[in-house]
């Protein structure tokens, strides 16, 4: 059964520094999503990696995707407060039966 | 497009009651997913429909839970004879089926059971 872990899972970073948050799954998979959730809100799409090597970048944050590893990562560069929140990936697994998996979440504070 | 819109927003209920939540996803998907989060967790799959069908349902839903998508429009999630243990976040998603598949959410329904 595909399980997907996250580390850190808490993090509490001043502005302006930089981190990287990191996502491990146990099976083969070629898709990789991450979302964010702000408290008490639902689920927001951030990027989809579809192949290895993939790399996504939107502001100050970066994805990338390596399948052999089964790792994704997401850097957070140059942190600002509007970036706290809690960052899930979720993998679909190889059946490809888009039953998407995801991990525990990693709750980004960032500090003014 | 509104999105994917969730009925109730929140719901108190007490143990042994049935409830029963509504998802409307976006129109032109045909996938709908059902997820619950309790605090502090990711996302638990439940199960999800392509168009009218449900093709999964995960494991770890009782018998108590059942999701129907009539026509393969809106889906309904009920739970009968709550537990406390099912006071939790239901949220549902869409998807269009092909391409990156992205799940758009919807808020979610809290559920508490006194």
């Amino acid at each position: 059964e595909l399980k997907v872990e996250q580390n850190p899972l808490f993090l509490s970073m001043q502005e302006g520094k930089n981190y990287t948050i990191y996502c491990n799954y146990s099976t083969t998979s070629d898709r990789l999503y991450w979302y964010r959730q702000d408290p008490g809100k639902s689920l927001e799409s951030l990027f989809v990696l579809l192949s290895n090597g993939a790399v996504k970048q939107e502001g100050r944050l970066m994805a990338s995707l390596d399948t052999k590893a089964r790792l994704s990562t997401l850097h957070i560069t140059a942190a600002v407060h509007d970036l706290s929140a809690t960052y899930f990936c979720a993998v679909d697994p190889p059946s490809g039966t888009y039953k998407y998996i995801f991990g525990t979440g990693t709750r980004l504070k960032v500090l003014a | 497009d509104t999105g994917v819109s969730q009925d109730p927003r929140h719901k108190i209920t007490k143990r042994g009651q049935n409830v029963t939540f509504r998802c409307d996803p976006i129109s032109e998907h045909n996938r709908l997913y059902w997820y619950r989060q309790t605090l502090g967790q990711g996302p638990e799959f439940l199960t999800y429909f392509q168009n009218e069908a449900q093709l999964e349902k995960s494991r770890l839903l009782s018998d108590r839970f059942s999701a129907e998508r009539p026509k393969g429009s809106f889906s309904t999630l009920e739970i009968q004879r709550t537990e406390q243990g099912d006071s939790a976040m239901y949220l549902c998603a869409s998807s269009s089926g092909w391409g990156a598949n992205v799940l758009t959410f919807g808020a979610g329904s809290r559920l508490t059971v006194l």
